[in-house]
């Protein structure tokens, strides 16, 4: 399978843990994207990466939250501290080049996080 | 500030008939109109993406236009199928890299 691949699917926590997840993004790509919807919300943009840099964190909580895309290896959404309100699905998306018109995002399965 | 806003939230229908679901977006300055589906746990799957110069795509049973100046979206379904349940996502894309949702259209189709 050549898609946008998360993991875990599901990750448990508890408050003032630390929360990891992994997005590897569809092969050819170089631009990683995490969105994270809330339960009866839409998606919400957060943070958009290419290799080894940190494009537009815009949507990103400025504490707790961070995120990397290493030369090698998978981006990493990293929540720190974890609080119930972290409780959401996690959606990373990818694509080849910087979007244009006519270029989709390729999202992955996401991670549904719940913290007890 | 750049909304996405869909139309209704709910939807039931008996199989068979046509339906239309709304997509309404505040800045106009968008790159594509994407149209994703959702199946509950599922991630995103891709139906249809309108360039901001199109004014329609179509694919099967499926059918989006795109409305810039007015900053609407539609996406018609003819002859809904029980298989076409999910929730339907529009988003546009805002400055090369950020898609803005809508809040989804959850659709159930009954035989």
């Amino acid at each position: 399978n050549a898609g946008v691949m998360q993991n875990p699917r599901h990750l448990v926590r508890r408050r003032g843990q630390e929360a990891r997840l992994r997005c590897s993004p569809m092969k050819g790509h170089s631009h990683v994207y995490w969105y994270r919807q809330l339960p009866e919300e839409g998606l919400k943009f957060m943070v958009y990466l290419q290799k080894e840099n940190i494009i537009d964190e815009s949507g990103m909580p400025k504490e707790r939250f961070s995120a990397e895309f290493p030369k090698e290896g998978p981006s990493i959404l990293r929540i720190q501290q974890v609080v119930r309100g972290d409780s959401a699905a996690y959606f990373c998306a990818s694509s080849p080049i910087l979007l244009s018109g006519n270029q989709p995002q390729h999202f992955g399965d996401g991670t549904r996080l719940s913290i007890l | 500030k750049q909304e996405v806003t869909q139309i209704p939230a709910a939807l039931s229908v008996p199989e068979g008939e046509n339906l239309v679901l709304n997509c309404s977006f505040t800045d106009s300055a968008i790159y594509n109109l994407q149209w994703f589906r959702q199946d509950p746990g599922k991630g995103l799957t891709s139906l249809l993406l309108i360039q901001s110069s199109q004014r329609e795509q179509t694919s099967g049973r499926l059918n989006a236009s795109l409305d810039k100046s007015s900053g609407r979206s539609t996406l018609y379904i003819a002859a809904s199928q029980p298989g076409d349940s999910a929730t339907y996502l529009c988003a546009g894309l805002y400055n090369t890299d950020k898609l803005i949702f809508g809040t989804g259209t959850r659709l159930q189709v009954f035989p």
